[in-house]
């Protein structure tokens, strides 16, 4: 079973730039999670979505930050404008009614 | 999800001892728990589920332990190894929404 595939594994911009990450999750997994994770901390949850339809983006810091899952597969998470505090690895989950939870590798952000 | 404080809980074991890493968990009404394995530039990686009605799980190597009374769990890693060095997560899945809360991680060091 292929796993949650996450691009790009690294990105570097400057503040005030705009960036995008992609997941493609487990096929069937209809819950895919955006997380972002700080180093030394876990994950904190950004966004949840059932199919194509958001569950939770309470935490989801919606003046720079969106995302969308159009087709109730693929994702997109946008950063705009950034700023240094988005420094982290943003990872994406997808899971099956809460179980088979599996984690991408996740996208390594620097904002300088 | 939770996040933690900066500063990780250390546990440092001898190559081929066995390892116990301990988690508080706060839900009282979660009813499935997760353990995950993060090294260094990686996403979580799944080790060991228990559900609620089951007191222990046994896995190659690894054990899980649960108490609801104290609403506590632990990992046991047997006869530890050099590729067990990572930062270890417990995770309780809230039943009202998949949402997975983050218990504190434990960074493992193998001393060889």
């Amino acid at each position: 079973e292929a796993g949650v595939a996450q691009s790009p594994r690294y990105k570097i911009i400057e503040k005030r730039q705009s960036v995008a990450f992609w997941c493609n999750p487990i096929s069937g997994h209809a819950t895919l999670y955006w997380y972002q994770q700080i180093l030394g901390q876990g994950p904190k949850l950004l966004i949840q979505f059932q199919n194509n339809g958001v569950v939770d983006d309470s935490q989801l810091p919606k003046d720079r930050f969106s995302a969308e899952r159009l087709k109730g597969v693929d994702s997109t998470l946008k950063i705009q404008p950034a700023k240094l505090e988005d420094s982290a690895v943003y990872l994406c989950a997808s899971s099956l009614a809460g179980y088979g939870y599996t984690f991408g590798s996740g996208t390594r952000l620097t904002v300088v | 999800g939770e996040s933690v404080g900066l500063h990780l809980p250390t546990l440092s074991v001898q190559e081929g001892d066995n390892s116990i890493i301990n988690c508080a968990y706060s839900n009282s009404a979660s009813d499935y728990f997760i353990w995950y394995k993060q090294e260094s530039g990686k996403g979580p990686q799944f080790i060991i589920d228990i559900r609620s009605n089951m007191d222990k799980r046994q896995g190659q190597r690894v054990t899980v332990l649960l108490n609801k009374t104290v609403k506590h769990l632990s990992l046991q890693i047997a006869a530890t190894q050099p590729g067990d060095s990572a930062v270890y997560f417990c995770a309780e899945v809230t039943p009202s929404n998949y949402q997975l809360i983050w218990g504190a991680g434990t960074k493992l060091i193998i001393k060889p």
